[in-house]
């Protein structure tokens, strides 16, 4: 059955570091893979989407990698402040089904 | 654009009534999706309509939960019988019918108790 695996511990760094999370799936062949953020009693926002074939992509302080030989992305924040504490979502898109969530990683970062 | 707007925000009913909760998503979007959240766990998927059509439909849903989307605009989900299981965060997601690879613009939920 098809598996999106998440760190469910959470992810304790202090202000300036860089963070990475990952997520790794199985029995999946995404074409595309999104990732959201997510804050307490709020519904995920939309963050990045990388494409099969994109190695990586960049937005502002995020860089999403998608290793499809591997079955990984990992997202990471560079120069990580207290306001990205936050759930980190993951969701592997094939295209032809609606989205399915990992069950995120929660990004707590110490000022 | 004003958003996903889902009402009400919470709701707390005894176990065995009825609910029933509104989306109204983004207006160009075509799509509309039903999400539910526990404590811990990433949304799992529930329904999803491409305008009034109801396309796919998770099949760990209950024959309690019914959805609409009449004329393709707000969309309705309700619970019937409501159990101490159904208590969870009732998350609602709309997009723009672009093929795959759309971004979900999620609601900020209702948040369902039963007691």
């Amino acid at each position: 059955s098809q598996k999106i695996e998440q760190n469910s511990e959470a992810l304790n760094i202090q202000e300036g570091k860089t963070a990475t999370l990952t997520c790794n799936y199985t029995n999946y062949s995404p074409a595309y893979l999104q990732w959201y953020r997510q804050d307490p009693g709020r519904g995920p926002v939309f963050l990045l989407l990388i494409r099969e074939n994109e190695k990586e992509k960049r937005k502002e302080r995020l860089k999403v990698t998608f290793d499809t030989t591997l079955k990984q992305s990992l997202f990471h924040i560079t120069a990580s402040q207290p306001a990205d504490s936050a759930t980190y979502l993951c969701a592997p898109d094939t295209g032809r089904r609606a989205l399915t969530f990992g069950s995120g990683t929660r990004l707590q970062v110490q000022p | 654009d004003t958003g996903v707007s889902q009402n009400p925000r919470h709701k707390i009913t005894k176990r065995g009534q009825n609910v029933t909760f509104r989306c109204d998503p983004i207006s160009e979007h075509n799509r509309l999706y039903w999400y539910r959240q526990t404590l811990g766990q990433g949304p799992e998927f529930l329904t999803y309509f491409q305008n009034e059509a109801q396309l796919e439909k998770s099949r760990l849903l209950s024959d309690r939960f019914s959805a609409e989307r009449p004329k393709g605009s707000f969309s309705t989900l309700e619970i019937q019988r409501t159990e101490q299981g159904d208590s969870a965060m009732y998350l609602c997601a709309s997009s723009l019918e672009a093929g795959s690879g759309s971004p979900l613009h999620f609601g900020n939920g209702t948040r369902l108790t039963v007691t």
